[in-house]
C-alpha cells in the first residue's frame, strides 16, 4: 500500500515564525502536491512537483514556498506564518500520468495548523 | 481553466437509504478522468471510484456508483444502502488525461443517520 506520511498531525504556530511542514512517500511517486483545505472551498492547490528539485506554482502559492531535495520527499514552508494560513494542509503523491496511469492521488493524513 | 462545483454542502440519508451526491464541472477538454474522494472524520482522504471521460459505460464499485453525463457535464455520486461507516466529506474531483493536477469541488458533507 501506498503510504504518505506528514511529520505533524496539528501545529500551533505565532504569527512571522517559519514553518515547516513535511511529507514523505515510500512509493516511488514522481508527483507530489501540498493541497489546503478549508471549509466551504474544498482543497486547493499550493505547489506541486513531478520530479527531484523541480516545482510549479498551483492555484494559491502566495506567502509559500517548497522544496523537494529527494523524490521521496516534499516540504512545504510559510516564510513568514500569518493568521490566514491557519488551515489544514495536505501531501498527495501520485504516479505520473505520462506512464499511462490515472494519476489518481494518494494522500496525507494532513497537518492542522494554527497561526495566532 | 477547469471548475468543479459540488452544490451540496451538506447531505443527510437514513441508514440502509441511498443516497446521491452531485457534481458539475467545467472543461473543453474531451479526455479526463473524474474521482470521488471520502474523508471520513479526522483521517485520511481515501479514493472511492474513478470514470475516464471516454468510456460510456458509469464505474462502479461495490455500493458505489456514479451517473456520468458526459454532454451535460455531471458527475453524481450514488451510495445505495448506506452504512454509519460512510458518514464523512465526500470530494469530486477533475484531472485532464494529460495532466498531473486535480482540481476538486468544494465537497458534500455526508450525516448518516442511523
Amino acid at each position: 500500500d501506498v503510504k504518505v506520511t506528514q511529520s505533524s498531525r496539528y501545529l500551533v504556530k505565532r504569527t512571522g515564525e517559519k514553518v515547516f511542514l513535511e511529507c514523505v512517500q515510500d512509493m516511488d511517486h514522481e508527483n507530489m502536491f501540498w493541497y489546503r483545505q478549508d471549509p466551504g472551498l474544498g482543497l486547493r492547490l499550493i505547489y506541486f512537483s513531478y520530479d527531484v528539485k523541480m516545482k510549479e506554482k498551483g492555484d494559491i502559492p502566495e506567502g509559500y514556498s517548497v522544496s523537494r531535495e529527494k523524490k521521496e520527499r516534499f516540504s512545504l514552508i510559510l516564510e513568514s506564518a500569518s493568521t490566514n494560513q491557519t488551515s489544514m494542509y495536505l501531501c498527495a503523491s501520485s504516479l505520473n500520468s505520462a506512464q499511462g496511469n490515472t494519476g489518481e492521488l494518494f494522500f496525507g493524513e494532513g497537518s492542522r495548523l494554527t497561526v495566532l | 481553466a477547469q471548475t468543479v462545483t459540488q452544490s451540496q454542502p451538506e447531505m443527510s440519508v437514513q441508514e440502509a437509504e441511498t443516497v446521491t451526491l452531485s457534481c458539475t464541472y467545467d472543461t473543453s477538454e474531451s479526455d479526463y478522468y473524474l474521482f470521488w474522494y471520502k474523508q471520513p472524520p479526522s483521517r485520511q482522504m481515501i479514493l472511492v471510484i474513478r470514470q475516464e471521460a471516454y468510456k460510456q459505460q458509469n464505474a462502479t464499485e461495490n455500493r458505489f456508483s456514479v451517473n456520468f453525463q458526459k454532454a451535460a457535464k455531471s458527475f453524481s455520486l450514488k451510495i445505495s444502502d448506506s452504512q454509519l461507516g460512510d458518514a464523512a466529506m465526500y470530494f469530486c474531483a477533475y484531472k485532464e488525461t494529460s495532466g498531473s493536477r486535480l482540481t476538486f469541488g468544494e465537497g458534500t458533507q455526508l450525516t448518516v443517520n442511523p
